[in-house]
């Protein structure tokens, strides 16, 4: 069945580093959407990418999608403590699938 | 910005009682919400999407028995946990769909179910 895979799972960075997360889907997307999981709290929507290719920024993250729309990246610039968290991408494939997500720590 | 409520937020049963969670779109009118269950330090994983006025859509390996979902309104659905065993402790969360963001998710704070 569809699986949408996350790497790496667990990341530590030094506050002003940078930090990418990537996600790869066995199955081509319709779609690729990102979230944001505070510790304790509940996901929160940051994006939706849709054509292949697709790059997108918000500040200082920056969002892509992949050509073949198997593959997504999130990439953080200068990490801030308020960046902590766990990032989720979500596809629509056959089904809408959550990835394994990546939990982010910023060491200050 | 679209607000979405549960309750209860935590709830501890004993085993071999149902257990109900409510989900709450409180500024907007949701055609569609859906059901996640997360266990710890792990992803969502989608239980059954919910449909206003209409039987939900389970997915694979979800017993929709045992997972009873009612989305009697624009603004709430309900799901029941009939008799609950210790393995249906997790955290449950749902997400309703706005009307005129046909991809954004909204997510509410989720419920902690504990069987004992």
């Amino acid at each position: 069945g569809q699986q949408v895979m996350q790497i790496p799972q667990y990341q530590h960075v030094q506050e002003g580093e940078d930090f990418t997360t990537y996600c790869n889907s066995s199955t081509t997307l319709s779609n690729i959407q990102w979230y944001k999981q505070r510790p304790g709290g509940h996901p929160v929507f940051l994006i939706q990418l849709v054509k292949s290719g697709e790059v997108k920024k918000q500040k200082r993250l920056t969002f892509q999608f992949g050509e073949a729309k198997k593959n997504s990246s999130l990439h953080i610039t200068a990490t801030q403590t308020t960046d902590v968290g766990t990032y989720f991408c979500a596809g629509s494939g056959n089904q809408f699938y959550f990835g394994t997500g990546t939990s982010l720590t910023v060491i200050p | 910005g679209a607000v979405v409520s549960q309750h209860p937020s935590r709830v501890i049963c004993k085993s071999g009682t149902s257990v109900k969670i409510e989900c709450r779109s409180l500024d907007f009118q949701a055609t569609t919400m859906f059901w996640y269950r997360q266990f710890p330090k792990q992803s969502l994983m989608l239980m059954a999407t919910s449909n206003e006025g209409s039987k939900a859509t389970y997915e694979q390996g979800v017993e929709k028995d045992k997972f009873l979902i009612n989305h009697a309104s624009l603004t709430l659905s309900t799901l029941t946990v009939t008799s609950a065993h210790p393995e249906d402790s997790s955290f449950y969360i749902c997400s309703a769909r706005a009307p005129d963001r046909d991809y954004e998710q909204y997510f509410g704070p989720g419920t902690r179910l504990t069987v004992t």
